[in-house]
């Protein structure tokens, strides 16, 4: 069973600060998608990272994938109230076709 | 239209009612799916249709029955559901089911009272 273990589960800045969220496990992923959800709202994805290795950037947020394919992390440089919400991590394995596994989750919170 | 459509947004539900979600997708997806997001509990896969075949029903009670009449619809018939089955019910779609991106409706807010 393929686990990815999320970190921290909650999370309350002040605007302008910056912060990471990590997403880890001992399993190898084909790839791994963030979502951000807002209460009452689906899911919505912000990045699919491929490659061991692999930086994506959108905007003031910087997904990374690592080199062995099992974790990932979040980084918000200078956050706002705006990115408030749930995001969550979820890895597609090799054969595990259709089937994501999602980590519990990070409620962050951005004061103004 | 938004993308993928859940009706209804909230359903209240007595044990012994019988209801039904549905999922619509504009996308032209060929793979659709049935998650459950319950507090402090990661999402669930329940069932995964590819092309209108059901390719995977993890390990889920008989009170809850999918269907999946053509590639753009899903439903979930819920029957004797017990108050443990509140939760959001998150339908989602993705181009195949070798797709790994999933594209989430709005979910469907469920209370069994």
């Amino acid at each position: 069973t393929q686990l990815l273990e999320q970190s921290p589960q909650f999370l309350s800045i002040q605007e302008g600060e910056n912060l990471t969220v990590y997403c880890n496990s001992s399993s190898v992923f084909s790839s791994l998608q963030w979502y951000r959800q807002e209460p009452g709202e689906g899911p919505v994805l912000l990045v699919t990272v491929v490659t061991g290795g692999e930086v994506k950037k959108l905007k003031r947020l910087t997904f990374q994938f690592g080199d062995a394919r099992k974790d990932s992390s979040l980084h918000i440089t200078a956050a706002q109230p705006g990115d408030t919400g749930l995001y969550l991590c979820a890895g597609a394995g090799r054969t595990s076709y259709g089937k994501l596994t999602f980590g519990q989750g990070t409620i962050l919170t951005v004061h103004p | 239209e938004t993308g993928v459509t859940q009706t209804p947004r909230h359903l209240v539900m007595g044990m012994t009612n019988k209801k039904s979600l549905k999922c619509e997708q504009h996308l032209g997806h060929n793979a659709m799916y049935w998650y459950k997001q319950s507090a402090k509990k990661p999402l669930e896969l329940m069932f995964v249709y590819n092309f209108k075949e059901q390719t995977e029903n993890n390990s889920v009670p008989s009170r809850f029955s999918p269907e999946c009449p053509n590639s753009s619809h899903l439903f979930l018939h819920l029957h004797t559901l017990q108050p443990e089955d509140s939760a959001l019910y998150l339908c989602a779609s993705s181009q195949g089911y070798r797709a790994t991106e999933a594209f989430f409706g709005q979910g469907t807010r469920l209370t069994v009272v």
